[in-house]
């Protein structure tokens, strides 16, 4: 299975800044069939980015993915207070499915 | 609007069973794969079973496979998840969830339920 490496860990950062976020894969998604998903407390995930660039319907355009090979990246351009939360990213169309361990994006 | 509602889910002894079950609304259920993601609480998500449209093909992850069963209804517009000979590290959240396509080996998903809780514990 392909294993998806997410860093760092937890980021703080201040409403207002911009969040760079990690994925890095085991082998090399060619097809860039690369998610990413938000999870507040409480909720079920919220599917942000797909195909690695693709913001999936309603999500705001501060919100960008990019990236191809092993490494990609979630970029918020300039964080709301509303997007504290867990980020994870996903790679699909290869069995089995595979998610990283997730960035938390605290407030600092 | 897209919904979909777990249910089914408690505590149970290890060794037991248990039948989650997913009830959809608001899409074409039959045009879509459908999926079970689990998560332990405050860690990170592990994707547990998945269908294809028409039942043709399932799949498992390698931790519950032989022990849980997926099977879907699309008369009813249903999922469920049957659980049996229950472990400890069963223990999770359980989410269902839709795939953007009707194959399962795609597992783009796309909305996702609220999640019901597994408790495996004596």
């Amino acid at each position: 299975e392909i294993v998806l490496t997410q860093s760092p860990g937890t980021l703080s950062l201040s409403p207002g800044e911009r969040a760079t976020l990690s994925c890095r894969a085991g082998q090399s998604l060619g097809d860039k069939y690369l998610a990413w998903y938000q999870q507040k407390p409480g909720q079920a995930p919220r599917l942000l980015i797909y195909g690695a660039s693709t913001r999936a319907t309603g999500i705001p355009e501060r919100f960008s993915g990019s990236g191809s090979g092993t490494d990609f990246t979630l970029t918020i351009s300039r964080l709301d207070p509303e997007d504290f939360a867990v980020y994870y990213c996903q790679q699909y169309g290869r069995s089995p499915v595979t998610f990283g361990l997730g960035t938390k994006v605290e407030i600092k | 609007e897209v919904q979909l509602v777990e249910s089914g889910g408690g505590l149970v002894q290890p060794g037991g069973s248990l039948r989650l079950s997913c009830g959809v609304s608001g899409f074409s259920f039959d045009d879509h794969a459908m999926h079970w993601v689990r998560q332990v609480p405050g860690q990170g998500l592990e994707w547990v079973s998945g269908i294809s449209w028409n039942s043709a093909r399932t799949g498992y992850a390698d931790s519950v496979r032989g022990r849980f069963t997926i099977s879907r209804d699309n008369a009813k517009n249903s999922l469920d998840l049957q659980m049996n000979s229950l472990r400890p590290e069963d223990t999770a959240f359980y989410y269902c969830a839709r795939d953007t396509s009707g194959s399962y080996s795609w597992s783009l998903l796309d909305y996702w339920g609220e999640g019901t809780v597994v408790t495996v514990s004596s």
